[in-house]
């Protein structure tokens, strides 16, 4: 079963408005983390957020927030005012068990355009 | 800001040939992580390591192998790459009790 959901392949938004990209995750565990990844067409990993699943406000970094719903099992990224340098694949993921533990699942990406 | 590095960035081989991937960290991270994607897809976890000595197999079989003789280093070779293994390997490091990943720039690689 796919731990981790993210059920848009596709965005198309234009420039300055605000995102949501969407995540759905599957866990029995109390304890895990919820982690957003940023990946330019250069390849390169970029960690944007973290949420923890005890955690009782919802993670803010900057122009990234993230919405974090336990009830329903989401934790969506917003980014708010989006810039042409937005888009990007961009990657849910989660970890399990206490925090510190070694691994992480991914989930298929959402590609990001921002137009001008 | 993270320092881990990957080399080379791109590496086009034959069949056949055995490969070493780069993997370093200056950052003293225990925890060292190797992952494959598709171009397009989700990243898949094929060998992590929690200090020197350990290796662990991931999620992903993968018929390559690892050695962690270096806090700071964690190679990935392929003894006899086949076209099924193009792919991109990210190399990834984190601290002990934390859950945050860094990762490389990557190392796409191309069987012909």
């Amino acid at each position: 079963a796919q731990k981790i959901t993210q059920t848009q392949p596709g965005m198309f938004v234009q420039e300055k408005e605000a995102v949501t990209l969407d995540c759905t995750y599957d866990t029995s565990d109390p304890s895990y983390g919820l982690f957003w990844y940023k990946q330019p067409s250069s390849g390169e990993m970029i960690f944007l957020i973290y949420q923890g699943s005890y955690d009782q406000q919802n993670a803010t970094e900057g122009r990234y927030s993230l919405n974090f719903q336990k009830a329903r099992k989401s934790a969506n990224l917003v980014i708010s005012a989006s810039q042409l340098g937005d888009s990007a694949m961009y990657f849910c993921a989660m970890r399990e068990g206490e925090r510190g533990a070694q691994k992480l699942v991914f989930g298929q990406g959402t590609r990001l355009t921002i137009n001008p | 800001e993270a320092d881990i590095y990957q080399t080379p960035r791109y590496l086009v081989i034959g069949t056949g040939k055995k490969i070493t991937l780069e993997c370093s960290q200056t950052m003293g991270h225990d925890k060292m992580y190797w992952y494959q994607q598709d171009p397009g897809m989700e990243l898949h976890l094929i060998h992590y390591s929690y200090g020197v000595n350990s290796t662990e197999k991931g999620d992903l079989s993968s018929e390559s192998t690892v050695s962690r003789i270096r806090t700071e280093h964690f190679p990935l070779t392929l003894e006899s790459a086949r076209p099924s293994h193009t792919s991109q390997y990210l190399c990834a490091s984190g601290k002990l009790g934390r859950d945050e990943q860094f990762f490389g720039p990557g190392t796409r690689l191309t069987v012909l």
